[in-house]
């Protein structure tokens, strides 16, 4: 399986803050990577795709970026309501492999 | 509208079985792959597997921690997706959600609102 390593686990931010959330696959994955975004309660919402594309309804403010196989998401300008979990997710192989997530905490 | 709603979940003992249904609507259903996601209580989302469409066959994949212990099938009359699961254990409590898989864009965009599974005696 290839394995999806996800840090931080937790970070906390200011309002207007940039985060940047980073996930290394153990293989080559060949951009085939998604990020989602989940709140408490709710599923999960896709809102990258082929690692930098950005979903329709997505605040520009996301933004996902790639070097080799180390992927990042980067959020600038940071809102209220961006406090949530992220997820990584590869679809190069199966099984399809998700990272561990990052909360993320507004101050 | 693009719906899934899962239903089935529920309580059920160490050893026993479970059906979960995915009822889907808002899109052709036949010409979409079909996935199954669960996630533990605040854990990570694990993918159980994927039915594909009408164009490649209806053939399934499975991640190898439930293989041979769930079963994904379709029924493409009343477009509902199911996810049978045997032989339960406490570490296959979660959420269980479907989700569909997009092409474009690549990923699953549409999930389900989950359905809870509590294995426990």
């Amino acid at each position: 399986d290839i394995q999806m390593t996800q840090s931080p686990a937790s970070l906390s931010a200011s309002l207007g803050e940039t985060v940047t959330i980073e996930c290394l696959a153990s293989e080559d994955i060949y951009s085939n990577l998604a990020w989602y975004q989940q709140k408490p309660g709710k599923s999960p919402q896709l809102l990258i795709y082929d690692a930098s594309s950005l979903q329709d309804g997505v605040p520009s403010r996301f933004s996902g970026s790639e070097s080799g196989t180390q992927y990042s998401l980067e959020i600038n300008s940071l809102q209220s309501e961006d406090a949530a979990t992220y997820f990584c997710q590869q679809h190069h192989d199966y099984p399809y492999t998700f990272g561990a997530g990052t909360k993320l905490e507004l101050k | 509208e693009v719906k899934l709603l899962e239903s089935g979940g529920g309580l059920v003992q160490p050893g026993g079985s479970l059906r979960l249904s995915c009822a889907a609507s808002g899109f052709t259903f036949t010409d979409f792959y079909m996935s199954w996601i669960r996630q533990p209580p605040g854990k990570a989302p694990e993918w159980l597997g994927v039915i594909r469409n009408k164009a490649n066959g209806y053939t399934t994949e499975y991640n190898p921690s439930v293989k041979g212990r769930f079963t994904i099938s379709r029924d493409n009359t009343q477009n509902i997706l199911y996810l049978q699961m045997n032989t339960l254990r406490a570490e296959d409590t979660a959420i269980y959600y479907c989700a569909r898989w997009d092409w474009e864009p690549r990923g699953f965009a549409y999930w389900g609102q989950g359905t809870l599974v509590t294995v426990s005696s």
